[in-house]
């Protein structure tokens, strides 16, 4: 079946400037996460939506990064008045679920963001 | 606080030669640990999940992991490396259903 997608591949935006990610989970996974990876910085876990629940934001690094889940589905993560230092590689991540810690999370191909 | 910490950026090793990557955690409750591998311009890939029900974890490609709870390690192991192998790998610790990675290692496979 289709994997995670995730759209545009590639975002060059000045700084400055608003934009979105969007991730398309797999079809039925109720969870939906999202981390960056950077240079410096690794792997990093942002936010996590768990089906109808209060999402987790813990990891989001500034107010300026924002997400949020439609429908239980898609979900769009937006950065406002881009930095440099937002230049990295988001991951979006779906899982079904179902059990818990030990779910295994399906990666999708990543948005790769330059901020100019 | 739950953590892992992976020795080594970067490992090279001959093409058939055994394949050993190193990933110690850090954790005051059993811990659930998995092995990630990224391919070029490509997002992460399961190798293998450790959850409890055994010490010794097969997973794809040919790639095992043991958890030793005495050295608080899961290191990844594969017998003979291919070409294909190069990549990155990275070791995790679910914390709370997040991930927590560590810094990854960069695999570079030697004819």
């Amino acid at each position: 079946g289709a994997g995670v997608s995730q759209s545009p591949s590639n975002k060059v935006t000045e700084k400055g400037k608003d934009v979105e990610l969007r991730c398309d989970p797999i079809s039925g996974h109720t969870a939906l996460y999202w981390y960056r990876q950077s240079l410096g910085q690794g792997l990093e876990f942002l936010i996590y939506f768990q089906g109808n629940s209060a999402p987790d934001k813990s990891g989001l690094p500034s107010d300026r990064f924002s997400a949020e889940r439609t429908g239980g589905s898609v979900s769009t993560l937006t950065i406002q008045r881009t930095q440099q230092e937002d230049s990295a590689v988001y991951l979006c991540a779906s899982s079904s679920g179902l059990a818990g810690s030990t779910d295994t999370q399906y990666f999708g191909p990543g948005t790769r963001l330059t901020v100019l | 606080a739950q953590s892992v910490t992976q020795l080594g950026s970067h490992v090279s090793v001959s093409e058939g030669a055994l394949v050993l990557l190193r990933c110690n955690y850090s954790s005051s409750v059993p811990p659930y640990l998995f092995w990630y591998v990224q391919y070029p311009n490509q997002g992460l890939q399961l190798l293998l999940k450790y959850t409890s029900a055994a010490t010794l974890v097969k997973g794809i490609n040919g790639f095992e992991a043991e958890f030793k709870k005495s050295e608080t390690s899961f290191h990844l192991t594969k017998p003979s490396a291919h070409m294909s192998d190069a990549a990155e790998y990275f070791c995790a610790v679910s914390v709370w259903g997040k991930l927590q990675f560590g810094a990854g290692t960069q695999v570079v496979v030697t004819p």
